[in-house]
């Protein structure tokens, strides 16, 4: 079975420091792809970055770093430098690959969610 | 990035009412949509995958009578909640893939989120 476990519902951190998300998968599938959504207040799913399977180089974009560790089935997002618009409910999601005849329809499955408040 | 919309962003109905949510992928062409519901404070869980032309698959445990979807053309998939009642308030956000696409990397969009309130 397909699952994604995030086991901190709620992470505070100081704005201006760097925070880690823990984010840990099982699939068995030998291809999918990773990804973390924040969803502030107002609701909107905001795509922050995506990690494949097969890629060498952990995934970075902008102040947003995946730690992924294959092995170990983790996938960690990275914060570096808090901003208090981080605060917000962040979510890991896997979708293994969807290709025609593969009977994968391309859905996400999703974590439970972590909530992260910045500090000031 | 493409653009998905909602209509509308919430609605407050009476129990035992019928409403009706669209979803549009406004710049792009959408053969799959996917409709999840999500509860405060807690994950998007999945509803249905809308196909563009054949039926929905609804996953386990959605009643398929009371969440009617119909994906009646590339760009507008419609999720109709029948007989509404208190329970059924939540969030409701639909997602779309552009077609052609493939492998686990390509992006899905989201809306914007509909908030429905039964009372």
């Amino acid at each position: 079975a397909q699952k994604i476990t995030q086991t901190q519902p709620g992470m505070f951190v100081q704005e201006k420091e760097a925070v880690t998300l823990d984010c840990t998968y099982d699939t068995s599938d030998p291809s999918y792809g990773l990804f973390w959504y924040k969803q502030p207040s107002s609701g909107e799913m905001i795509f922050l970055i995506y990690q494949g399977s097969y890629d060498q180089q952990n995934a970075t974009e902008g102040r947003y770093s995946l730690n992924f560790q294959k092995a170990r089935k983790s996938a960690n997002l990275v914060i570096s430098a808090s901003q208090l618009g981080d605060s917000a409910m962040y979510f890991c999601a896997m979708r293994p690959a969807h290709y025609r005849g593969s009977g994968n329809t391309g859905k996400l499955i999703f974590g439970q969610g972590t909530t992260l408040q910045v500090k000031p | 990035g493409a653009v998905v919309s909602q209509h509308p962003s919430w609605v407050i109905c009476k129990s035992g009412t019928s409403v009706k949510i669209e979803c549009r992928s406004l710049d792009f062409q959408a053969t799959t949509m996917f409709w999840y519901r999500q509860f405060p404070k807690q994950s998007l869980m999945l509803m249905a995958t809308s196909n563009e032309g054949s039926k929905a698959t609804y996953e386990q445990g959605v009643e398929k009578d009371k969440f009617l979807i119909n994906h009646a053309s590339l760009t507008l998939s419609t999720l109709t909640v029948t007989s509404a009642h208190p329970e059924d308030s939540s969030f409701y956000i639909c997602s779309a893939s552009p077609p052609g696409t493939s492998g686990s990397s390509y992006e899905q969009y989201f809306g914007p989120g509909t908030r429905l309130t039964v009372t």
